[in-house]
């Protein structure tokens, strides 16, 4: 069943500007992960953040994990056009089977 | 690396024909396959879990004879939708593990199916 919850459902900014996005799930996990899928497409991974991690960095992308909060943020820095995609969080636990949060939709104005 | 395929890409079937959707590892073994689910605009929901060699566990609700699974070899798995009927009309991804505690899953491209 599905775990994340994520916020926003959409966000729409500018070339340039940072994206925030959040996730929070229910049950205690081993690792939880970023995805992005552009429309119509397969998922692209982007980052995954172990449980005893607070925060992990891949370019322009800023992961952090506040498991007291059963909470994770993903931050896209000086967004471009290509950013555009909707992004998902996906917590495994016990048996490493994900569980996708229902997901944001970024667009990125030129 | 870690490339996994997905064939075909999109696939229109008329009303209570089978149709087979293929899911390839192509650069590492994968003990273990996952097949999800996506409506549009909505998140992927896991369908079934296989394992190279035995049956795949279903998650609840998923009939396991409407969706059939098999995981013949360590590199490919096959989902077939049996007597499709539009309301499996859907997006099809299936993901796959190196298993053995790597519990990282690489997606395939999707598999947009249209039952009319």
């Amino acid at each position: 069943s599905q775990q994340g919850e994520e916020d926003p459902q959409a966000l729409s900014i500018q070339e340039g500007e940072n994206a925030t996005m959040n996730c929070s799930y229910k049950t205690s996990i081993n690792n939880l992960q970023w995805y992005r899928q552009n429309s119509g497409r397969g998922l692209v991974h982007l980052i995954l953040i172990r449980s005893n991690e607070r925060e992990k960095h891949s370019g322009r992308l800023r992961v952090t994990l506040d498991t007291s909060k059963k909470s994770s943020s993903l931050l896209i820095t000086a967004s471009r056009a290509a950013d555009t995609a909707s992004y998902f969080c996906a917590t495994d636990a016990i048996d490493y089977k994900l569980s996708f949060g229902a997901g944001t939709t970024v667009t990125v104005r030129a | 690396g870690a490339v996994v395929s997905q064939h075909p890409s999109r696939v229109i079937c008329k009303s209570g024909t089978s149709v087979k959707i293929e899911c390839r590892s192509l650069d590492f073994q994968a003990t273990t396959m996952f097949w999800y689910r996506q409506f549009p605009k909505q998140s992927l929901m896991l369908m079934a879990t296989s394992n190279e060699g035995s049956k795949a566990t279903y998650e609840q609700g998923v009939e396991k004879d409407k969706f059939l699974i098999n995981h013949a070899s360590l590199t490919l798995s096959t989902l077939t939708v049996t007597s499709a009927h539009p309301e499996d009309s859907s997006f099809y991804i299936c993901s796959a593990s190196q298993g053995g505690g790597s519990f990282e899953q690489y997606f395939g491209p999707g598999t947009r199916l249209t039952v009319t």
